[in-house]
């Protein structure tokens, strides 16, 4: 079975800087990598899907990279309302989500 | 606009059964691929269930045997009918719709999730 992993599993961080989040698969998913954001209380949100394209809505300061085995998520310009935890997914096989990384403030 | 209404949560014993509901609008259900999700409280999130177009069905592991996913066209609406529930099946449940091209599948509209008890 693919595992995944997610780096760091929190982050502080303040408003305006730039921030990555490493996903990695135990195999190689090629490029069947999405990204989702949670806020407390509600659903989550898909942000990035096959890696790197931007969902229709998303700001343009959120993107996406990689193939294979290793991903990430930038939010180049971080944003009050980008404090949440943000979950990589692998479609690949059976869908799987990665544990989560927590970014609050710093 | 797509919405997803999920519905049917509650408190309920363990070997209980519950169905929930998740009535859709702004798309067709029939014509879509549809997922559960679902989130254990302070955990991940973890696919539960999903149901293709074509009426294929799939269950991650721990459900199998035990949850039913299926649709009712004339309503628009996604149910998942759970059976034999655990104390581990406590979770909030989430419908989703995926949208797929070039063989990429996401889960581009959720509902607002309905939380499920398993307690006695």
């Amino acid at each position: 079975d693919i595992q995944m992993t997610q780096s760091p599993s929190s982050l502080s961080a303040s408003v305006g800087d730039r921030v990555t989040i490493t996903c990695r698969a135990s195999q190689s998913i090629s490029s069947y990598l999405n990204w989702y954001q949670q806020k407390p209380g509600k659903a989550p949100k898909l942000l990035i899907y096959a890696a790197s394209s931007l969902q229709s809505g998303v700001p343009s300061r959120f993107s996406g990279s990689g193939s294979g085995t290793d991903f990430t998520l930038t939010i180049s310009s971080l944003q009050p309302e980008d404090f949440a935890i943000y979950y990589c997914q692998q479609t690949y096989s059976t869908p799987l989500f990665g544990p989560g990384t927590k970014v609050d403030i710093k | 606009e797509v919405q997803l209404v999920e519905s049917g949560g509650g408190l309920v014993q363990p070997g209980g059964s519950l169905r929930l509901s998740c009535a859709a609008s702004g798309f067709t259900v029939s014509n879509s691929y549809m997922r559960w999700h679902r989130q254990a409280p302070g955990k991940g999130l973890e696919w539960v269930s999903a149901i293709y177009s074509g009426g294929t069905t799939y269950y991650t592991d721990s459900v199998k045997g035990r949850f039913t996913i299926s649709r009712d066209n004339s309503k628009n609406t996604l149910y998942l009918q759970m059976n034999s529930l655990r104390a581990e099946d406590t979770a909030v449940y989430y419908c989703a719709r995926d949208q797929s091209g070039s063989g990429y599948y996401y889960s581009d509209y959720w509902g607002q999730g309905t939380l499920v008890t398993v307690s006695s």
